[in-house]
C-alpha cells in the first residue's frame, strides 16, 4: 500500500517562529489529508488535499500538494503556543482506509 | 459537524479479562469505521475496517479473535479486547467515514485510554 514518510519527528520553535513538515512517498498519491492531534487528544482533520500543485490555506496554516502529487508540506506561519501537538499526514484507499506518517510533534516556547 | 463519542474513554482491567469499547456516529450513518491503536510516541496503526452488516476486515498482524469487532448498526461499532495482557495497554481510537458523501474525511473519537494491568 502507499507509504508516507513524513520528517522532521520533531520540531522545536520559538513563539513567532513559522514551522514547515513534510510529508514524502515513493509513488504518486492520490490524496493527502492532514491532521493535528494535541497532547493527550485525538487526531482531528484539517484539510484534504487531492489535486496536484494544489495549496490551501486555513488562517496562518498553508497546505501543498506536489505537482508530482508525492509530497505534501503543512507551513506554519507565526507560531503560537495553541499550536502545539502533533501533525499527521495520511493517505486514504478507494477502501477508505488511511495510512498515517510518523507524524511531527511541534513545540513552542513562549 | 459530525461527532464520534467512545465509551468508555479510559478503562484499567486485570490481565486475562475482556474489556469492550464503543464508537458511535452521533449525527451520521457510518457504513465504514475504522480501529486504530497507537502506542505513546507513535503513529497511529490500523487495526481493522469494520462494515456495517459484515465481518471485519484485519490487517496484516492483528489477531481477529482477539480483537472483535462487530458493526451491528449505522452508528455503532465495538472492540472487544479478550482476554487482555499489558502489552495490550495502548490508546485505542475509532473513526467513522460519513457514508452519505463522497470525501475520504474520517472522524475521530476522542479514543479510550485501556491499561492492562
Amino acid at each position: 500500500g502507499q507509504q508516507v514518510m513524513q520528517i522532521p519527528q520533531y520540531q522545536h520553535v520559538q513563539e513567532g517562529e513559522d514551522f514547515t513538515t513534510y510529508c514524502n512517498s515513493s509513488t504518486t498519491l492520490s490524496n493527502i489529508q492532514w491532521y493535528k492531534q494535541r497532547p493527550g487528544g485525538h487526531p482531528v482533520f484539517l484539510i484534504q488535499l487531492v489535486k496536484s500543485g494544489e495549496v490551501k490555506k486555513q488562517k496562518r496554516l498553508t497546505f501543498q500538494f506536489g505537482e508530482a502529487k508525492k509530497n505534501s508540506s503543512l507551513h506554519i506561519t507565526a507560531t503560537q503556543t495553541t499550536d502545539v501537538g502533533t501533525y499527521f499526514c495520511a493517505v486514504s484507499t478507494n477502501a477508505g482506509k488511511s495510512t498515517f506518517g510518523d507524524g511531527t510533534t511541534l513545540t513552542v516556547k513562549p | 459537524g459530525a461527532v464520534v463519542s467512545q465509551h468508555p474513554s479510559w478503562v484499567i482491567c486485570k490481565s486475562g479479562t475482556s474489556v469492550k469499547i464503543e464508537c458511535r456516529s452521533l449525527d451520521f450513518q457510518a457504513t465504514t469505521m475504522f480501529w486504530y491503536r497507537q502506542f505513546p510516541k507513535q503513529s497511529l496503526m490500523l487495526m481493522a475496517t469494520s462494515n456495517e452488516g459484515s465481518k471485519a476486515t484485519y490487517e496484516q498482524g492483528v489477531e481477529k479473535d482477539k480483537f472483535l469487532i462487530n458493526h451491528a448498526s449505522l452508528t455503532l461499532s465495538t472492540l472487544t479486547v479478550t482476554s487482555a495482557h499489558p502489552e495490550d495497554s495502548s490508546f485505542y481510537i475509532c473513526s467513522a467515514r460519513d457514508g452519505t458523501t463522497s470525501t475520504d474525511t474520517q472522524y475521530f473519537g476522542p479514543g479510550t485510554r485501556l491499561t492492562v494491568l
